[in-house]
């Protein structure tokens, strides 16, 4: 049974139109990551939660936001995307203090 | 910041072969963890490593962390079509619980 799901699997969105990803849980970890993907590349963190505290990787467009309203969801909020920002979005969760993170199995955004 | 070199980037074998990439970085990781990634889904936790020297098996994978904790390798023997994807090592940065990530290696297998 799928620990991380995220949804939807594919999302077109047009340019500058708001989009949001969504990411459950049923492993009841405290840390909640959103990696981007693009093609041939490896997964980039966009930021992480752990319990409600939000960690920003610095070089994190402002256009990125997320929000957990409780320890099973994790949204990403895309404000205004851009072509730029096709990629694969990667939900993964873990247990702070734990030595692994599981993945779910990506949105693909599409940007037309 | 903390970056991981994965190589080689892609190999191309034929089935049956053996496989051999590694990770090296410039800094010190408590954990070593490899995963594959399909075309189209998520990384999936193939093999974690956690002691300095540990040799971890797991069927026809078999990953080392090094000694100096700055380097890690992972063997596939008597590779099958379904071996196909992309491999990456990551490296956990504990105290901020981040994942690093090698740039991948490209496995294609010729039948």
């Amino acid at each position: 049974d799928a620990m991380v799901i995220q949804n939807p699997r594919y999302q077109v969105t047009q340019f500058g139109k708001p989009v949001t990803l969504s990411c459950s849980q049923t492993l009841n970890h405290n840390v909640m990551y959103w990696y981007q993907q693009k093609s041939s590349q490896a997964p980039k963190l966009l930021f992480h939660y752990y319990d409600k505290d939000f960690n920003n990787e610095a070089d994190t467009p402002d256009n990125f936001q997320s929000r957990r309203p409780n320890t099973s969801f994790c949204f990403l909020d895309i404000r205004s995307p851009g072509l730029g920002d096709a990629a694969m979005y990667l939900c993964a969760t873990s247990n702070w203090g734990a030595t692994e993170a599981f993945f779910g199995q990506g949105t693909r955004l599409t940007v037309v | 910041g903390q970056q991981l070199n994965q190589s080689p980037q892609s190999m191309f074998i034929q089935e049956g072969e053996d496989v051999s990439m590694n990770c090296t970085s410039s800094s010190i990781f408590n954990t070593w963890l490899w995963y594959k990634q399909d075309p189209g889904e998520g990384p999936v936790l193939l093999i974690a490593l956690y002691k300095a020297g540990e040799l971890t098996s797991n069927g026809r994978l078999t990953a080392q962390f090094g000694i100096t904790r700055k380097d890690s390798f992972l063997n596939i023997s008597a590779s099958i079509p379904s071996d196909v994807g992309i491999y990456f090592c990551a490296g956990l940065i504990q105290g901020a619980q981040k994942l690093v990530f090698g740039q991948g290696t490209r496995l294609t297998i010729n039948p």
